[in-house]
């Protein structure tokens, strides 16, 4: 069974820094995996997406990379905002079966002014 | 504008009462979803379903029930059978394996 592990937990970075989050998986036959935030009492919105084939995606200051062979993925936020404080959560499709993603626990971002 | 929406967003129950939470979209998309999430957890699988009049268990489907009976509709009833029914409820739909779009969720207190 898939299991999707986020590190770190939780993180505090003053404003202006660029940071990574971490995202690992143990089984490398996956579609796609994708990146969410969570706003606090909210739903998801998704950021990125990542194809099997594909090794990174850019959005603004946002890019994710991914090294299926080795069952990770990172989210790199350039010059951090407070505006960015959320949760971040990573989401793995498997490429065969039901295609049903297993999501990781999230990484907890405070960007401090 | 396309999007879900869940309804309402808050919801207070008595413990043994069964209460339904509405999903809709129209996005026409195919597949259907609804998550549960604890705090400090990750999003945990109840029910989906990929077309209409069929639907399957996720990972925690004991003391849930769900219908579609039309595409745009996921209705999911928590009844008195599950233990500890406090949490925040997410619906979420997609196409095949494109993105995953989410509603904004149902924070249901059961005391």
């Amino acid at each position: 069974k898939q299991e999707v592990t986020q590190i770190p937990a939780a993180l505090s970075v003053p404003e202006g820094e660029n940071l990574v989050l971490n995202c690992s998986f143990t089984d490398s036959a996956i579609y796609n995996l994708q990146w969410f935030r969570q706003d606090p009492g909210k739903g998801l919105t998704s950021l990125l997406l990542i194809q099997s084939s594909q090794r990174e995606q850019t959005s603004g200051r946002l890019n994710a990379s991914l090294d299926k062979s080795s069952g990770r993925s990172t989210l790199y936020i350039a010059a951090s905002q407070p505006g960015d404080s959320a949760t971040y959560l990573c989401a793995v499709t498997p490429s065969g079966g039901s295609y049903i993603p297993t999501f990781g626990r999230g990484t907890s971002l405070i960007v401090h002014p | 504008d396309g999007g879900i929406t869940q309804s309402p967003k808050y919801l207070f129950r008595k413990e043994g009462q069964n209460v339904t939470l509405s999903c809709e979209q129209n996005l026409n998309h195919d597949a259907m979803y609804w998550y549960r999430q604890d705090p400090g957890q990750g999003l945990r699988l109840i029910y989906y379903s990929q077309i209409v009049n069929d639907f399957q268990k996720g990972d925690i489907a004991e003391g849930y029930s769900v219908s579609r009976e039309k595409k745009e509709s996921f209705p999911l009833t928590v009844t008195s059978a599950q233990k500890n029914p406090t949490a925040f409820y997410l619906c979420a739909s997609s196409m095949g394996v494109s993105p995953l779009h989410f509603g904004n969720g149902t924070r249901l207190t059961v005391t």
